[in-house]
């Protein structure tokens, strides 16, 4: 089985400060990792994916995530969020197959970033 | 390079009502899957279609159904709508032989009154 837990359903930063949005996985099997982005009455947009590369992933608008296998994270992280960061986010999961053959994607239940001027 | 594209916006039923839903997927992708979105909710999946055929299906009743046209565009079709079905409709697609990064539209607001 595979699932991702996102710890903190709401965070709150300052504008200039650190995001930090957390994401721990479980799968049997080496994983595939994605953060997207959600803006109000939008689809997702993705923002990083780790792919089994390099562990420190890097994506759009300044966002980042690091890979730790012992830890089994993906947390994301900007060094000084904008106002435009306040969003909702999802941490997903994949690389399991069905009995068919064709991969399952496990999504978290998201965090709603809220950024405080 | 078009991406994943959804029709309509925004579409208001009645309870008991059947509805469609169209995507399609961006281009060089063969895989398109379907999520419901509910107001503060993560995405919930409902299936997965390749080659025409749906290969996973997530809990949803048989009120749910889709089809996949050679082009790999495909269709949502919810019968006999109820209140809880008013939601945000996801298309997003893939390539099956890739490592599950999904693109997805921009989603189909339904409301059931």
């Amino acid at each position: 089985a595979q699932s991702v837990t996102q710890l903190g359903s709401h965070v709150s930063v300052s504008e200039g400060a650190l995001v930090l949005l957390r994401c721990n996985y479980s799968s049997s099997v080496p994983p595939y990792l994605f953060w997207y982005v959600q803006y109000p009455n939008q689809g997702l947009q993705l923002l990083l994916k780790y792919t089994s590369a390099a562990t420190l992933v890097k994506g759009i608008n300044g966002f980042e995530a690091e890979f730790k296998k012992s830890e089994t994270s993906f947390h994301l992280t900007k060094p000084s969020a904008h106002m435009s960061d306040a969003a909702e986010y999802f941490c997903a999961v994949s690389g399991l197959r069905n009995s068919g053959g064709y991969q399952k994607v496990t999504f978290g239940i998201g965090t709603k970033l809220q950024v405080i001027p | 390079d078009a991406g994943v594209t959804q029709s309509p916006t925004h579409l208001i039923k009645t309870r008991g009502q059947q509805v469609t839903l169209r995507c399609s997927p961006k281009s060089g992708h063969d895989t398109v899957s379907w999520y419901q979105q509910a107001l503060g909710q993560g995405p919930q999946f409902i299936f997965q279609y390749y080659e025409e055929e749906e290969r996973q299906r997530g809990n949803f009743p048989d009120r749910f159904s889709g089809h996949q046209f050679p082009n790999y565009s495909s269709e949502l079709n919810v019968n006999a709508l109820l209140l809880g079905d008013s939601a945000l409709y996801l298309c997003a697609s893939t390539k099956t032989s890739g490592r599950g990064e999904q693109y997805f539209g921009p989603g189909t607001r339904l409301t059931v009154t």
